[in-house]
């Protein structure tokens, strides 16, 4: 069975520019996540949806981020405008309904703001 | 709020040795679920080993145990007979399995290099 699939896996872009990661979960699984890596403040989740509707996004960081499912096989986080702070690895996980599910983890993409 | 906290940065083990990644945790919540994860050099994220509060015996797979002590707040993760690749960052992880949240919360880390 194909894993989480992310793209890019690397991106490069200038300060100010829209950026789009892109995620589609392993089938059959019910929720999904959306991480962010850096070396200051380690994973955090920035947001999460279950049967493709957001639960909590209290951890997207401003109004900039924004992250939708509009199907249960895919999800994008979307940066407008992107600033240098936001360069980070950013992972997509998913998993399926019991709590003792464990997360399944893209390969994730290296974000680098110019 | 739960918080996980990984008090070794980096730790040195030789190989073919067992290792212990030390992790403690803070929660209100009376049942909650234990994760080891392992992230190499690459950047993936591997699943390791998984415990839950109440599990009656402490979690293994393969050459991963975990010392779970419940009433001290901890689950360190012990690797034995180390190889060269297990050099990686290992993240210990937790979720109440009570409430409705779903998503785990991370500890900061800790870098194991395995010597040859």
């Amino acid at each position: 069975d194909a894993g989480v699939i992310q793209s890019p896996r690397h991106e490069v872009t200038e300060m100010g520019q829209e950026v789009t990661l892109r995620c589609k979960p392993i089938s059959g699984h019910d929720y999904l996540f959306w991480y962010r890596q850096t070396m200051m403040r380690g994973l955090e989740l920035l947001i999460y949806f279950n049967n493709n509707v957001p639960i909590d996004d209290s951890g997207m960081p401003e109004d900039r981020f924004s992250a939708k499912m509009p199907n249960a096989s895919f999800s994008t986080l979307k940066i407008q405008p992107s600033e240098p702070r936001d360069s980070a690895v950013y992972f997509c996980a998913s998993s399926r309904q019991g709590k003792r599910e464990k997360l399944f983890f893209g390969s994730g993409t290296q974000l680098s703001v110019l | 709020a739960q918080k996980i906290t990984q008090t070794q940065p980096g730790m040195f083990v030789q190989e073919k040795e067992a290792v212990t990644l030390d992790c403690t945790y803070d929660t209100s919540d009376p049942s909650y679920g234990l994760f080891w994860y392992k992230q190499p050099s690459s950047g993936e994220m591997i699943f390791l080993i998984y415990q839950g509060s109440y599990d009656q015996q402490n979690a293994t797979e393969g050459r991963y145990s975990l010392n779970f002590q419940k009433a001290r707040k901890s689950a360190n993760l012990v690797i034995s007979a180390s190889q060269l690749g297990d050099s990686a960052m290992y993240f210990c992880a937790m979720r109440d399995l009570l409430g409705s949240a779903r998503q785990l919360t991370f500890g900061s880390g800790t870098q194991l290099t395995v010597l040859p």
